[in-house]
């Protein structure tokens, strides 16, 4: 059980283009979803955290316009990265747990994107 | 500003013995710990957690310790088995400004366990 489904695994796209990834809790009701990047040889930094049916709370630094957290769902959220460009390459990735106290986060298995 | 931080990017250990895997941290107010291993092209999976009101706990062949007075925490796997290798992560709870649970994540452990 706890499964997390992350799609797409790898994007490849040109600079100025729109990249939607989703996250999705197979088999369990995801109250709260995490974004997390991760730079090479450096460690999961979490992005935004999103409430199933509120705003996503982002950490700081992190362009909220750039991108655009959606969890319309208890089994779905969305990233997508606006406009991306070179500087936003990285690996994402997503995690969910439901409101079960002492439940632990259960991640997706990421997406690397690569901007041209 | 590291505020998990795993000293040993890598660790070697004969099959059958015990690994230890270790992990600092600097932030008093994190109240709950956990382990997370990862194998390649894979997401992290939960491994086993421990409350920062405990100094222990055990789950099969791992078991987690914590000393809080040392902002230190280990994994101790034992027996070590070949499906162990893979990289761990330390991670931290904390609560956010808007009282959302928040991960802090050290950079990883390789495991390597030698047949």
């Amino acid at each position: 059980g706890a499964v997390v489904s992350q799609h797409p695994s790898w994007v490849i796209c040109k600079s100025g283009t729109s990249v939607k990834i989703e996250c999705r809790s197979l088999d369990f009701q995801a109250t709260t979803m995490f974004w997390y990047r991760q730079f090479p040889k450096q460690s999961l930094m979490l992005m935004a955290t999103s409430n199933e049916g509120s705003k996503a709370t982002y950490e700081q630094g992190v362009e909220k316009d750039k991108f655009l957290i959606n969890h319309a769902s208890l089994t779905l959220s969305t990233l997508t990265v606006t406009s991306a460009h070179p500087e936003d390459s990285s690996f994402y990735i997503c995690s969910a747990r439901t409101a079960r106290p002492g439940w632990p986060q259960h991640f997706g298995d990421g997406t690397r994107l690569s901007i041209l | 500003d590291q505020q998990v931080k795993q000293n040993s990017p890598s660790l070697s250990v004969q099959e059958g013995r015990i690994s230890i895997l270790n992990c600092d941290y600097t932030n008093s107010m994190f109240d709950y710990f956990l382990w997370y291993k990862k194998y390649p092209a894979e997401g992290p999976t939960f491994l086993i957690s421990i409350s920062s009101i405990k100094d222990k706990n055990e789950d099969g062949r791992f078991t987690v310790f914590l000393n809080k007075s040392a902002k230190h925490l280990s994994l101790h796997i034992v027996p070590s088995q070949p499906g162990d290798s893979a990289v761990y992560f330390c991670a931290a709870r904390s609560r956010s400004n808007f009282g959302n649970e928040k991960l802090t994540f050290g950079t990883g452990t390789r495991l390597t366990i030698i047949p």
